[in-house]
C-alpha cells in the first residue's frame, strides 16, 4: 500500500487566496483525520470523519476552514480566504476505525506558507 | 481538558547509550497512549500503542510503559543508534463520549552524538 497520500507537498500563496489541500487515505480505512502542526501549538486535531461523515470539527479554528469527504478515498481541507497565521504543516491521517484500538497512519504533510 | 507534556524538549546523547523519554498527561481517564516518531520534513510514524489496560509494549529496541494512575509514560530506547535521531511525540486518547481525539505533546527532539 502507498500509505496516506497528500497533495500538494508544499503550497505558497498570498493572503486572501483560497487554498485546497487534498488527502487520499489508506484503502480500507474508515476514519480520516486532519491535523495542523505549528511550532507554537504543536499538533492539533482539526476534524475527523467516520465513514465519510464528519464527527468532530471542534478543532476547526474558524469558518474560513472547511473540510469534505465526498467518498471513502478522498478528502479536502479548504481555507478561504487564507491568512498568514494559517501557515503551518497540515497532516492527514487514517485508521481502520476511530476507536481506541487502531493506530493512526499519517501522510507526509502539506507545508503551507501564506504571504 | 487533557494536556500532554514531554520533558525534556531536546536531548543529546552519545550513540550506544540507553535512554528514556518522558511523557505526562493531566487526565488519567485515557483509552490508550501512542508514541510516534517524526523525522524532519516528514509525517509521523507510529512506534508503539499501549491500551489503557496494559502496562507496557515492546518493539525491538523500544519499550514503552504506562502508569495511568500517575499520568505518566516512558519510552525506553536501548543501545541508541545514529538513526534514532528524530522528534518523538507522545499522544493520548481521552474518554469523552463518542468523540475520539488524540492529544499530542510537543515532542522531544533527540540528537545522537557520534
Amino acid at each position: 500500500d502507498a500509505g496516506v497520500i497528500q497533495s500538494p507537498r508544499h503550497e505558497v500563496t498570498e493572503m486572501g487566496q483560497e487554498v485546497t489541500l487534498r488527502c487520499k487515505p489508506i484503502s480500507g480505512h474508515n476514519s480520516l483525520f486532519w491535523y495542523r502542526q505549528t511550532m507554537m501549538r504543536g499538533l492539533e486535531l482539526l476534524i475527523y470523519f467516520n465513514n465519510n461523515v464528519p464527527i468532530d470539527d471542534s478543532g476547526m479554528p474558524e469558518d474560513r476552514f472547511s473540510a469534505k469527504m465526498p467518498n471513502a478515498s478522498f478528502s479536502t481541507l479548504k481555507i478561504q480566504p487564507s491568512e498568514p497565521r494559517d501557515s503551518a504543516v497540515y497532516f492527514c491521517a487514517s485508521s481502520l476505525a476511530a476507536n481506541s484500538y487502531n493506530e493512526q497512519f499519517f501522510g507526509p504533510g502539506t507545508r503551507l506558507t501564506v504571504l | 481538558k487533557q494536556e500532554v507534556t514531554q520533558i525534556p524538549a531536546a536531548l543529546s546523547v552519545p550513540e550506544g547509550e540507553n535512554l528514556v523519554l518522558n511523557c505526562s498527561f493531566t487526565d488519567s481517564a485515557i483509552y490508550n497512549l501512542q508514541w510516534f516518531r517524526q523525522d524532519p520534513g516528514k509525517g509521523l510514524t507510529s512506534l508503539l500503542l499501549i491500551q489503557s489496560s496494559q502496562r507496557e509494549q515492546t518493539s525491538g529496541r523500544l519499550n514503552a510503559s504506562l502508569d495511568k494512575s500517575s499520568g505518566r509514560s516512558t519510552l525506553y530506547i536501548a543501545a541508541s543508534q545514529p538513526g534514532d535521531s528524530a522528534t518523538y511525540l507522545c499522544a493520548v486518547i481521552s474518554s469523552g463520549g463518542s468523540n475520539y481525539k488524540l492529544t499530542f505533546g510537543k515532542g522531544t527532539l533527540l540528537t545522537m552524538n557520534p
